[in-house]
């Protein structure tokens, strides 16, 4: 089975540029989370999403960063404008409705961003 | 939720067990503790997890004390592969995978 897919897998663009990072989680899984890693702060939850809903985006840094799952299979991160210190690598991850491991998520590769 | 405490870094021998400590001695009755593993460049991966009793996949075996107070991530025969960050992680069994990650303890596989 396909896991959890991300694109682009590397970014580099200049500071004030959109960004936009994909994500197709798995199928039939109905929860999907985005997670940004740096050194400094270690991985950290964004926002999350249950059947298509946001229900926890506390961890959006701020209004520059958008999250939206318009269907089932697909997700966007966008920020705009973009920082030096939006770089990170991204994650995204879903995991399963009814499951009896709620803490059982399924990540992607991420995607590496670099703003200069 | 629970704060994990873990060594920052550990080796092990190739072929030999790996047993990574977490320690969660505040951890509440209906948290599970779940054990995660990132591999450089990549995601992270669920190992396994459990609530009171011991539990053993084709990864690891988790061993929690009877206080759960803490726990034991083993890896029986550890290869190179295994060299990664693993994280202890307390998720309470409501909880929707909103998941609160540590620094981990990176974990040196040396031949």
């Amino acid at each position: 089975d396909a896991g959890v897919i991300q694109s682009p897998r590397h970014e580099v663009t200049e500071m004030g540029q959109e960004v936009t990072l994909r994500c197709k989680p798995i199928s039939g899984h109905n929860s999907l989370f985005w997670y940004r890693q740096t050194m400094m702060r270690g991985l950290e939850l964004l926002i999350y999403f249950n059947n298509n809903v946001p229900i926890d985006d506390s961890g959006m840094p701020e209004d520059r960063f958008s999250a939206k799952m318009p269907n089932a299979s697909f997700s966007t991160l966008k920020i705009q404008p973009s920082e030096p210190r939006d770089s990170a690598v991204y994650f995204c991850a879903s995991s399963r409705p009814g499951t009896t491991s709620p803490g059982e998520l399924f990540f992607g590769e991420g995607s590496r961003l670099t703003v200069l | 939720d629970a704060k994990t405490t873990q060594p920052p870094s550990m080796d092990c021998a190739e072929g030999r067990a790996a047993n990574l400590p977490c320690n969660h001695s505040t951890i509440s009755g209906n948290e599970y503790v779940y054990w995660y593993r990132q591999i450089h460049s990549q995601g992270p991966q669920y190992i396994i997890h459990g609530l009171k009793n011991n539990e053993t996949n084709e990864m690891a075996s988790l061993i929690i004390t009877e206080d759960r107070k803490s726990s034991t991530l083993i890896l029986p025969h550890a290869t190179l592969r295994d060299t990664a960050v693993y994280y202890c992680i307390g998720v309470p069994s409501g909880n929707t995978g909103k998941l609160i990650f540590g620094q981990g303890t990176t974990l040196q596989v040396k031949p």
